[in-house]
């Protein structure tokens, strides 16, 4: 268990829709990163948070946007769902700010189905 | 091209192989080069680290970097059942913000 935490775990919905993901950091890591697992694209990074504030962005979706909370919890919201978006959905964290070597310990993910 | 070219397999192998899993890259600006092992239904967990060229052995695992290559290793001694899982290599330039994956390689290990 990596200690982080994503809720929920399955999420089926329909495209045009919108969906909130949740992601809890191990106790302590400041940082979150959300990444997007699909067959065809491979795992990509989106975003990343530090301690509140943005820190870098990824290959995110205009339609996609997240934010971290004062108590470091982090949402994903995916919005005008299209069937591409069906994907796994993961929430990692690390304790600072990324740097190269740091540990990334990710979150066992939201399988997202679109229909 | 993609950035990192990785042969999705599935690898089947007997326990006790030798293990070998490899991956290809184009960006010769790639300095840190990481293994992750993921199980099924499970997140990524980080199982190797390399910066630059050379080797590091940990246990029974083992990752080599070639950057004049473009090319990177991992090696499992002794394969177990439980090594069983899907492997993902990873690449960046500075940060964890900004890694490239590989596909993956589904390695099964039949006792």
């Amino acid at each position: 268990d990596s200690g982080v935490t994503q809720t929920p775990k399955h999420l089926i919905t329909a495209t045009g829709q919108r969906v909130t993901l949740r992601c809890s950091p191990r106790s302590g890591d400041l940082s979150v990163y959300w990444y997007q697992q699909s067959l065809d694209q491979g795992l990509q990074f989106l975003i990343q948070y530090y301690n509140g504030e943005e820190r870098a962005k990824g290959n995110i979706l205009e339609r996609f946007s997240a934010q971290q909370f004062p108590d470091l919890h982090s949402e994903l919201n995916l919005s005008s769902l299209e069937l591409g978006d069906s994907a796994l959905y993961f929430c990692a964290s690390s304790l600072y700010t990324g740097g190269a070597g740091e540990t990334q310990y990710f979150g066992p993910g939201t399988r997202l189905l679109v229909l | 091209q993609k950035e990192v070219e990785q042969d999705p397999g599935p690898l089947s192998v007997p326990e006790g192989a030798i293990v070998s899993l490899n991956c290809t890259y184009s960006n010769s600006a790639f300095q840190y080069f990481m293994w992750y092992r993921q199980y099924s239904r499970k997140g990524p967990e980080l199982l190797m680290y390399t910066y630059s060229s050379g080797n590091k052995e940990d246990g029974r695992f083992t990752a080599q970097v070639d950057k004049s290559s473009k090319y990177i290793s991992l090696f499992i001694r002794d394969s177990q059942p439980s090594d069983s899982a899907t492997y993902l290599c990873a690449m960046s330039l500075y940060n964890n913000n900004d890694m490239r994956f590989g596909a993956g390689t589904r390695l099964t290990v039949k006792p």
